[in-house]
């Protein structure tokens, strides 16, 4: 069975703290990876794509390690907007026409004043 | 506005009426799932479909049928709903690909009594 395991959660961060997020994942074929965010009772937004060079989009920076199947997700300078649940996200293409998601089950981040 | 539309956004049935909750995508996407959301055990996949005509079960396909007759939309059936289905379901599109994003719709909460 896939999984994708992440840190329980959850995160209760001051203002302006830096924050990392951690993820595994079981299947070592799986070829892409995601960060979601997820307000509560909405519907999953994406937040970054997860590329094998790591890549930074302004606070938010994301790191993927194949060699040890772990995806990381880092928060500099947290704002209060940044309260919610982040979802780590693979697609595995392993089996001849598979194109599967799998979610981790997500990690709840609450920044505080 | 590019957007995917699920409707109802709120139902409360009883056990055994059939229910369809329909899912539209304006993108053109390929690719269309279903995923049910349960508090502890994050999104899991139902169903999702490659192309027309084209359907995989996901990691809970019990109690549920979809079909994809038309690029555009991709139903969700509960033949006979019962109790333990009571959940939120957000359907999804996206590209074919490496580092394709999920679409989400807004989400139907489901009560079966």
């Amino acid at each position: 069975r896939k999984e994708v395991e992440q840190d329980p959660g959850p995160f209760n961060v001051p203002e302006g703290a830096t924050v990392a997020f951690n993820c595994t994942y079981s299947n070592s074929a799986s070829q892409s990876f995601f960060w979601y965010r997820q307000d509560c009772r909405k519907e999953p937004k994406l937040l970054m794509s997860v590329y094998s060079s790591g890549n930074e989009d302004g606070r938010f920076t994301a790191q993927l390690n194949r060699a040890s199947q772990y995806i990381s997700l880092l928060i500099r300078d947290s704002k209060l907007s940044d309260s919610a649940t982040y979802l780590c996200v693979v697609n595995d293409r392993s089996g001849a026409g598979s194109y599967q998601l799998t979610f981790g089950k997500g990690t709840k981040l609450s920044v505080i004043p | 506005e590019a957007q995917v539309t699920q409707n109802p956004r709120y139902l409360i049935t009883v056990t055994g009426k059939k229910l369809t909750v329909t899912c539209s995508q304006n993108m053109n996407h390929e690719y269309m799932s279903w995923y049910r959301q349960d508090p502890g055990l994050g999104l899991r996949q139902i169903y999702y479909s490659m192309n027309v005509e084209v359907t995989d079960k996901g990691d809970v396909p019990e109690g549920y049928k979809v079909s994809r007759k038309e690029k555009r939309n991709f139903p969700l059936i509960l033949e006979s709903p019962s109790p333990n289905q009571t959940s939120l379901y957000f359907c999804a599109s996206s590209r074919l690909g490496d580092n394709q994003p999920q679409h989400f719709g807004d989400g139907t909460r489901l009560s079966i009594l």
